[in-house]
Parts: structure tokens; sequence; C-alpha cells
């Protein structure tokens, strides 16, 4: 298990930009999630995927933010003109599939911190 | 609706102290919880969970909780502090789906420092 990985690691861009994420969950893990965390807070759950089906979304993603995960393997995580608001981190975490061992465990990435200027 | 609320969100200890993190839950179902760490500019990594078998967790590096339902509560022990142990701590909830995760929802943290 090579563990969740996340690209960039850091990423900085000006008011308006567009920026996306990407995020490759561990390998058979067919459940992927996108968490956003602010200076001196807990993550909070922005959507959640199974294979390749976004089953849940967080009224905290605004119609500027959206993910995807085409062939149920990496995800992608775009915002739209971006605001200074969404400077934060951007984790994701991954968990396998029910009646396996560790099912009940999100494996979290390093995340991208993302500085919007 | 689930919440998890930390007591603390700041607590200083020495080394070689006991290490008391204190959490507190709200659920209407059977929940799952879970304590996880996290270092500077880093994700967050497992310490220990409870998903109904037995009340009393040990986790890594030498941390333990116990889930009280009584008490609604789940806080996080460890009987000797080392300097590596300062970090922040998040405790989460999510419902047992039998066997599955859904969203964890996070308490807001608790930093631990560590006196030489």
């Amino acid at each position: 298990d090579t563990g969740v990985s996340q690209d960039p690691r850091h990423k900085i861009t000006k008011r308006g930009q567009n920026v996306t994420f990407r995020c490759d969950p561990i390998s058979e893990h067919n459940r992927l999630y996108w968490y956003r965390q602010t200076l001196g807070q807990g993550p909070e759950f922005l959507t959640y995927f199974q294979n390749e089906a976004q089953l849940e979304k967080s009224r905290l993603l605004s119609d500027r933010f959206s993910a995807e995960r085409p062939k149920g393997s990496f995800s992608t995580l775009e915002i739209q003109r971006t605001e200074q608001g969404d400077s934060a981190m951007y984790l994701c975490a991954s968990s396998p599939r029910p009646g396996t061992g560790s099912a009940d465990t999100q494996y979290f990435g390093p995340g991208t911190r993302l500085t919007v200027l | 609706a689930q919440s998890v609320t930390q007591l603390g969100s700041h607590v200083s200890v020495s080394e070689g102290a006991l290490v008391l993190l204190r959490c507190n839950y709200s659920s209407s179902v059977p929940p799952y919880l879970f304590w996880y760490v996290q270092y500077p500019n880093q994700g967050l990594q497992l310490l220990l969970k409870y998903t109904s078998a037995a009340t009393l967790v040990k986790g890594i590096n030498g941390f333990e909780a116990e889930f009280k339902k009584s008490e609604t509560s789940f806080h996080l022990t460890k009987p000797s502090a080392h300097m590596s142990d300062a970090a922040e701590y998040f405790c989460a909830v999510t419902m047992n789906y039998g066997g599955a995760t859904n969203k964890l929802i996070f308490g807001t943290g608790t930093l631990l420092a560590v006196q030489p």
C-alpha cells in the first residue's frame, strides 16, 4: 500500500482563477471522500464517491466546486473563480469496500493547501 | 444528526505526565468513533477507533480510549506523554452502516503541547 496521494501539495492562485486538485486513493479502495479544513478547525465533509458515482454532496460545495471520479480510481476537485474564502487545506480520504477488514476506516492523504491571494 | 464536542482547544502537559483529551459525541444511532492525529502541514493519521466491539480501545503510540455510552464520551488517554506526541488531535463520529463508513463529523480539535 502506497497510501493516499494528493497533488499538488501546495497551490497559490489569484482570486478568480480556476484550480484543480487530484487525489489517488489506495489501490482497490472503492470509496473516496473530500474534506476541507480551515485554520483552527476540524475537517468538514465536502463530497463522497462510491466507485464512479457521486453519492453525497455537502451544502458547503457551492456551484463553483465540482468533483469527478470518472473511472472509479483517481478523483479531481475543481474550484472555479476562486475566492479568498476558499483558502484551506483540501483533504482526500479513501476506504475499502464493505466486507473487508478495514471498511470502517478512512485513510487520509497529505492534503493540498490552497492559498487564494 | 451527529456532532462531536472536544473540550479544550489547547492542552499542555509535561513530558511523562498523563495525557487526557476529551471528546463527547451526540448520535441518534449507534456510532463509530475515531481519534485522528495531525502533525503540522500533514494529513490525518488514525490513532484508534471504536466500532461496537470492545469499549476499551487501544491504538498506536500507547494511546487508548474508552467508549462510555452512558456519558456519550470517548476520551483519549496516554499514561506518559512524550515530546513526539505534540500535535493536533481530532475526534470524529460517523454512523454505523453495518460495517461501512459514511462521512466523518469532526470536532474542532485539541492542540497538545508537551513541555520538557
